[in-house]
């Protein structure tokens, strides 16, 4: 299994730009989450998925941010247009639900974003 | 709402010793709780899971503990060794969302 694949791995971009940031779950996980880490506020979980359906978009920041997951390979999160301040690394996570919940959360490696 | 702290913030000791990083949460109605460790610019690896109705969970060198009445976690990193430093964060899971604390970021000096 090749985990959680997220890209691109590093992202620079100027303010006011369009960025979209992709992700593709474990093969078989059921939930899919986003997760956005910075040095002040640590993991902070933005939407999360469950059989590609969006259950909590909550900790999405704004209106510039969207997240979709058309199938159950791929998801997307959306920021438009990006501001400095969305500089951050963005982090895709997928757990399976039901008997296999027990081996809980896979991450990806992230997407590092800079806005400038 | 479920609120996690880790603490220490930062933790340097020597090569060989024992350690234990604490984790405490608001909200002991819990799912799981994971330990994961992160590496400098990297992603976050998963290092144990203990279930709600488990106590502790060991591998290796980890040995991690669960207090679910006084919303309370332990890591315990036997013999330390430099490739051990990284921050650790500790996940807690509700229903659905896992909710991190801030971490501990760990230095081992040999």
């Amino acid at each position: 299994d090749a985990g959680v694949i997220q890209s691109p791995r590093h992202e620079v971009t100027e303010m006011g730009q369009e960025v979209t940031l992709r992700c593709k779950p474990i093969s078989g996980h059921d939930s899919l989450f986003w997760y956005r880490q910075t040095m002040m506020r640590g993991l902070e979980l933005l939407i999360y998925f469950n059989n590609n359906v969006p259950i909590d978009d909550s900790g999405m920041p704004e209106d510039r941010f969207s997240a979709k997951m058309p199938n159950a390979s791929f998801s997307t999160l959306k920021i438009q247009p990006s501001e400095p301040r969305d500089s951050a690394v963005y982090f895709c996570a997928s757990r399976a639900t039901g008997a296999r919940a027990n081996y809980g959360y896979t991450f990806g490696s992230g997407t590092r974003l800079t806005v400038v | 709402k479920q609120e996690v702290t880790q603490i220490p913030a930062a933790l340097s000791v020597p090569e060989g010793e024992n350690l234990v990083l604490n984790c405490s949460f608001t909200d002991s109605a819990i799912y799981n709780l994971q330990w994961f460790r992160q590496d400098p610019g990297k992603g976050l690896t998963s290092l144990l899971l203990i279930q709600s109705s488990q106590r502790e969970q060991t591998s290796g060198r980890l040995n991690a503990s669960l207090d679910k009445s006084s919303g309370r976690s332990t890591l315990y990193i036997a013999a330390s060794q430099p490739g051990d430093s990284a921050t650790y964060l500790c996940g807690v899971q509700g229903a659905q969302k896992l909710v991190f604390g801030q971490g501990t970021r760990l230095t081992i000096n040999p």
